[in-house]
């Protein structure tokens, strides 16, 4: 199995504030990642696939870039809606697997 | 725009066998794949299968010796059972799929809301 290691864990920021998601992958994935938020008893919502693509609907304050092995996840000036749980997923091999998940709260 | 919705029991004893059912709407089933995705209390996310509309399967090894899907498509329904739980297979149950993302069908772009599976006596 790609295991997916998120970094961080646990994030606290402000609002206004740039932050910065690292998920990197035990092996090669090209570009078959997707992000995803998770707010309290919802359901993910995707953000960002193959790496870099904006979800239709998504505000462009939210960017991916990555390939390989490294990605990044980042937002460019916290909303209060973005305090919520983020996942990577890879796509590209059998199981598909998530990240752990980095938890964004307000400081 | 498609909506899945989940449907099954809430609790189930050790060592029996959990069924769900995740019911879609909206669109057609046929030429997509459909998955079902788990999360237990506080825990991340966990890819367990995806049935294909003509009913071909792939499960995740973690959990193959005990999954099986199958799909209804004139019902527009799909389902999942996991025989022989514990508490381990406490979790949300998300059904999702991509249904045609021009990522493909694995970049999950339609979920349920989840329903919730207690494994308990």
């Amino acid at each position: 199995d790609i295991q997916l290691t998120q970094s961080p864990s646990f994030l606290s920021a402000s609002v206004g504030d740039r932050v910065t998601i690292t998920c990197r992958a035990s092996q090669g994935i090209s570009s078959y990642l997707a992000w995803y938020q998770q707010k309290p008893g919802k359901a993910p919502q995707v953000l960002i696939y193959a790496a870099s693509t904006l979800q239709s609907g998504v505000p462009s304050r939210f960017s991916g870039s990555g390939s390989g092995t490294e990605f990044t996840l980042r937002i460019s000036s916290l909303q209060p809606e973005d305090f919520a749980t983020y996942y990577c997923q890879q796509f590209g091999t059998y199981p598909i697997t998530f990240g752990q998940g980095t938890r964004l709260e307000i400081k | 725009q498609v909506q899945l919705q989940e449907s099954g029991p809430g609790l189930v004893k050790p060592s029996e066998t959990l069924s769900l059912t995740c019911t879609v709407s909206g669109g057609s089933m046929n030429t997509y794949y459909w998955s079902w995705i788990r999360q237990p209390p506080g825990g991340g996310l966990e890819w367990i299968g995806y049935i294909y509309s003509s009913g071909s399967t792939n499960y995740n090894p973690s959990l193959k010796s005990r999954v099986t899907m199958s799909v209804d498509t004139s019902k527009n329904h799909f389902s999942l059972t996991l025989s022989s739980v514990t508490a381990a297979d406490t979790a949300m149950y998300y059904c999702a799929s991509g249904r045609g993302h021009e990522s493909g069908d694995n970049v999950f772009a339609y979920w349920g809301q989840g329903t919730p599976v207690t494994v308990s006596s």
